[in-house]
């Protein structure tokens, strides 16, 4: 059973460049989360998708920031016209979903993001 | 609001001493699902635990307990006879039951160096 898998690991871009992050969650998975972290903090929800309808999105992901998931297996989360304070780390996470709160959220090792 | 707090920053002690990192939470829910993760340096946030908040039992794995109370909102974690392996950053989470899906609310961590 393989984990969730991110890619790029790192990529650092100038300020102004749109990237983009791939998220493969665990394969029986329908819920998939993006967490943005700041170093010396904790992860800060981002969005949230049930297959491949996304339900939720912060108050953080301003309109540069777009995630998909098109065929509810992988996801992609993309910054445009990325700033300074876009550097951080960028977790994936998946579950299983069943209408409780208490499914266990795996993560990925994240996709660290430093704009220059 | 729902909210976590790691008051320990820093813990640092020396292998085979028994290590307790705290957990205080705020929640208006009375259903909830509280959890522990360990970041390596490697980023990947690796699940340890999850506890309901009818459950409050106290469990232990191995090295590790998880006290849970409350009357006090706390789940604490213990580490007993650490090693350098434990070494890592420590998170506190709360999952937070919206639409049927989670969002998980993370204390600042604590990062707890095990020296030989």
């Amino acid at each position: 059973d393989t984990g969730v898998s991110q890619d790029p690991r790192h990529k650092i871009t100038k300020r102004g460049q749109n990237v983009t992050f791939r998220c493969d969650p665990i394969s029986e998975h329908n819920r998939l989360y993006w967490y943005r972290q700041t170093l010396g903090q904790g992860p800060e929800f981002l969005t949230y998708f049930q297959n491949e309808a996304q339900l939720e999105k912060s108050r953080l992901l301003s309109d540069r920031f777009s995630a998909e998931r098109p065929k509810g297996s992988f996801s992609t989360l993309e910054i445009q016209r990325t700033e300074q304070g876009d550097s951080a780390m960028y977790l994936c996470a998946s579950s299983t979903g069943g209408g409780t709160s208490g499914n266990t959220i795996y993560f990925g090792e994240g996709s660290w993001l430093t704009v220059v | 609001a729902q909210k976590v707090t790691q008051a320990q920053t820093e813990i640092s002690v020396v292998e085979k001493e028994d290590v307790t990192l705290d957990c205080v939470y705020e929640t208006r829910d009375t259903t909830y699902y509280l959890f522990w993760y360990k970041q390596p340096p490697s980023g990947e946030l690796v699940f340890l635990i999850r506890r309901n908040s009818f459950d409050e039992q106290n469990e232990i794995s191995g090295r590790y307990s998880w006290n849970f109370q409350k009357s006090t909102s706390s789940f604490n974690f213990t580490i007993t006879a650490s090693q350098v392996v434990d070494s890592a950053v420590y998170f506190c989470a709360l999952s937070e039951a919206w639409g049927g899906a989670q969002k998980l609310v993370f204390g600042q961590g604590t990062r707890l160096t095990i020296n030989p």
